[in-house]
């Protein structure tokens, strides 16, 4: 019944590591986003995709590349792990890319250490 | 660019209070959408309202009730009678629709409802 899933809930890993979040919806939707929150909580997008595209890529570095091997997963690939990775990590997904409303995963805690 | 601002960081009240958090917006666009989510502790985030630029007729859910004004460039939101349950940090947030097709959170309010 989960309508945007995403895996895994917590992570915890070191420096330096590669690390994936997985995200997956079945609602149907088109456009699929990656959002980070910061421990002040101010969320900020970084990648956004419709229908596979990528159509968004905030000031992001390269060590972050999402994939999208269709329009119902978007994955979040990590390499090189730095402290200030450190974030809760949410995905989701809308209607269309304009103004439908976000449905929301619950969150992926990444712990740098 | 668009810009949200939620001036209010933390408001504590007492259970059964009328809180009203506040939400100010920028855009240069005519068209736009603008959103309230809430983040309970347990951490979701959960969609509220969406409300378009067009429309300005006041929204009431329940004990929640949305006020949106162009003219101040505000879309507040009230709880009345709160409870416990209420806690939680809310986020307004905002789209333009000749923009960049970013929604733009504002940094949140964080409510907590005392017993």
């Amino acid at each position: 019944d989960t309508a945007v899933s995403q895996t895994p809930k917590y992570l915890v890993t070191q420096m330096g590591n590669d690390k994936s979040i997985k995200c997956e919806q079945n609602l149907g939707h088109d456009t699929m986003y990656w959002y980070k929150q910061d421990s002040k909580k101010f969320l900020k997008i970084m990648f956004s995709y419709n229908n596979k595209e990528l159509i968004i890529n905030e000031t992001v570095p390269n060590r972050f590349s999402p994939k999208s091997p269709d329009k119902a997963h978007l994955n979040l690939h990590i390499n090189s792990l730095e402290l200030g990775d450190s974030a809760v990590y949410f995905c989701a997904s809308s209607q269309d890319r304009q103004n439908s409303p976000l449905h929301f995963g619950n969150g992926t805690r990444l712990t740098v250490t | 660019a668009q810009k949200v601002t939620q001036a209010q960081t933390e408001i504590s009240v007492v259970e059964k209070e009328d809180v009203t958090l506040d939400c100010v917006y920028e855009t240069r666009d005519t068209t736009y959408y603008l959103f309230w989510y809430k983040q309970p502790p347990s951490g979701e985030l959960v969609f509220l309202i969406r409300r378009n630029s067009f429309d300005e007729q006041n929204e009431i859910s329940g004990r929640y009730s949305w006020n949106f004004q162009k003219s101040t460039s505000s879309f507040n939101f009230t709880i009345t009678a709160s409870q416990v349950v209420d806690s939680a940090v809310y986020f307004c947030a905002l789209i333009a629709q000749g923009g960049s097709e970013k929604l733009v959170f504002g940094k949140g309010t964080k409510l907590t409802v005392n017993p």
